[in-house]
């Protein structure tokens, strides 16, 4: 089976621009995460969905939502851009106890 | 407030030595304890996990060692590798809770050759 993808893999955008991000996950995963990584931060959970529901969300400011769709796939879009938002962003899909996380994309805010 | 604690920061381990990373933990309820391994530039692979009915679990040269009573649990490499140098993350859930993941703060593992 294919892995999670993710696109873009990199992305430089200005602040006060918003951003959407891509994830397609292993085919049969219905529930989708994702996390930032920042080398200050750690990895942090933004949200997970499930069914095209959004079923926990982690700490982040409503700048951050997503959704998916009925294929599984999800976006993340990030509006108003801070610089603080610079960081590996990673999605994750899971079946069972195990969940595999893409390659990420590397947000760039200037 | 940190749920998952992780230590070392950093770790320098000679070929053929063997490499322990400990994590712990507060919340009882956590049931479902993943390692994860990741190089630069990719995203965590899962390596071996643990769920707390059990106090060791054995992959290879990775083994997880669980001690329910004191809330740790560490990953054990033996046998170092230079190619097994990466960051290591522990992870704690709760599986029957919407399986949100809470990470350890990593460890830069560097085998020397």
């Amino acid at each position: 089976k294919a892995g999670v993808t993710q696109t873009p893999r990199y992305l430089i955008k200005t602040r006060g621009q918003q951003v959407t991000l891509s994830c397609s996950p292993i085919s049969g995963h219905r529930s989708v995460s994702w996390y930032q990584q920042t080398p200050g931060q750690g990895l942090q959970f933004l949200f997970e969905y499930f069914s095209e529901t959004q079923r926990n969300k982690g700490n982040f400011p409503g700048r951050f939502s997503g959704r998916q769709f009925s294929n599984s796939r999800s976006e993340m879009n990030v509006s108003t851009l801070e610089l603080g938002d610079s960081a590996l962003y990673l999605c994750a899909s899971r079946q069972g106890f195990e969940q595999y996380f893409g390659p990420g994309t590397r947000l760039t805010v200037t | 407030q940190q749920q998952v604690k992780q230590s070392p920061q950093s770790l320098i381990v000679q070929k053929g030595g063997i490499s322990i990373i400990n994590c712990a933990y507060e919340n009882t309820a956590f049931d479902y304890f993943p390692w994860y391994q990741q190089f630069p530039g990719k995203g965590p692979a899962l390596l071996i996990a643990i769920r707390p009915d059990v106090s060791e679990k054995k992959e290879g040269r990775f083994t997880i060692s669980f001690n329910k009573s004191a809330k740790q649990f560490s990953l054990h490499i033996m046998d170092s590798q230079p190619g097994d140098s990466a960051t290591y993350f522990c992870a704690a859930s709760m599986l029957y809770n919407f399986n949100k993941f809470y990470f350890g703060s990593g460890t830069k593992l560097n085998v020397k050759p």
